[in-house]
């Protein structure tokens, strides 16, 4: 009964390339989606998405959100070794229930 | 600012032992919550708490996981006793009051736990 689930679970590419991340959810009430980046230790965080079809972007990452298909990506563009790193989706439900549920990540390798 | 601080950064114990895991959270974040992270099962979210009240412990294993928020400014997550399956990293992050919608946690460095 996975509530979050992200795919591919592990991902190599060579620097420059462009990769898609995906994140689906099923969760009652709905609030908001995260994404993480960890590459030693701690997670950090990348982008909070609240609202469908509104993209998200930092520099050469972006992440738009689906509510009505219930999934999210995660694109980075020219990618670099430094993207090198697990990313993690994580999603909140409504009031009253405060934790994030994360899926297992995806472990993104860029090869030089 | 200083983030949220975690200590040990590492602890080698063996089966049997309590293990005490500590967690100074961001001041003014009101939220504070303890994950266990495993190659298996990713990040798990054990119990979290809201200015200081333990509001959701579900995902704490067994009995021998216990945690505690005294005040404000600390937090353990206790183990007794411990055993090898408990080998993990365990992160305590903090966040601000929910009414400003900003879910953002804000993580510990962790603590690698070896249970031998």
């Amino acid at each position: 009964e996975d509530k979050v689930v992200q795919s591919p679970l592990s991902l190599v590419v060579h620097e420059g390339d462009t990769v898609t991340l995906n994140c689906s959810y099923e969760v009652t009430n709905f609030r908001s989606l995260l994404w993480y980046k960890q590459e030693k230790k701690a997670p950090t965080f990348l982008f909070m998405l609240t609202s469908s079809g509104i993209e998200k972007k930092s520099g050469r990452l972006s992440s738009i959100l689906d509510k009505k298909e219930l999934f999210s990506i995660l694109n980075i563009t020219a990618t670099q070794t430094g993207d090198s790193a697990i990313y993690l989706c994580a999603v909140v439900e409504s009031f009253g229930n405060e934790k994030l549920t994360f899926g297992t990540g995806t472990r993104l390798t860029i090869i030089p | 600012d200083a983030g949220v601080i975690q200590s040990p950064r590492h602890e080698v114990t063996e089966m049997g032992q309590e293990v005490t895991l500590r967690c100074k959270p961001i001041s003014g974040h009101d939220y504070l919550f303890w994950y266990r992270q495993t190659m298996m099962r990713g990040l798990e979210l054990l119990i979290y708490f809201n200015n200081n009240v333990p509001i959701d412990d579900s995902g704490m294993p067994e009995d021998r996981f216990s945690a505690k928020m005294p005040n404000a400014s600390f937090s353990t997550l206790k183990i007794q006793p411990s055993e090898p399956r408990d080998s993990a990293v365990y992160f305590c992050a903090s966040s601000r009051p929910r009414d400003s919608l900003n879910e953002k946690l804000f993580f510990g460095s962790g603590t690698q736990l070896s249970v031998l």
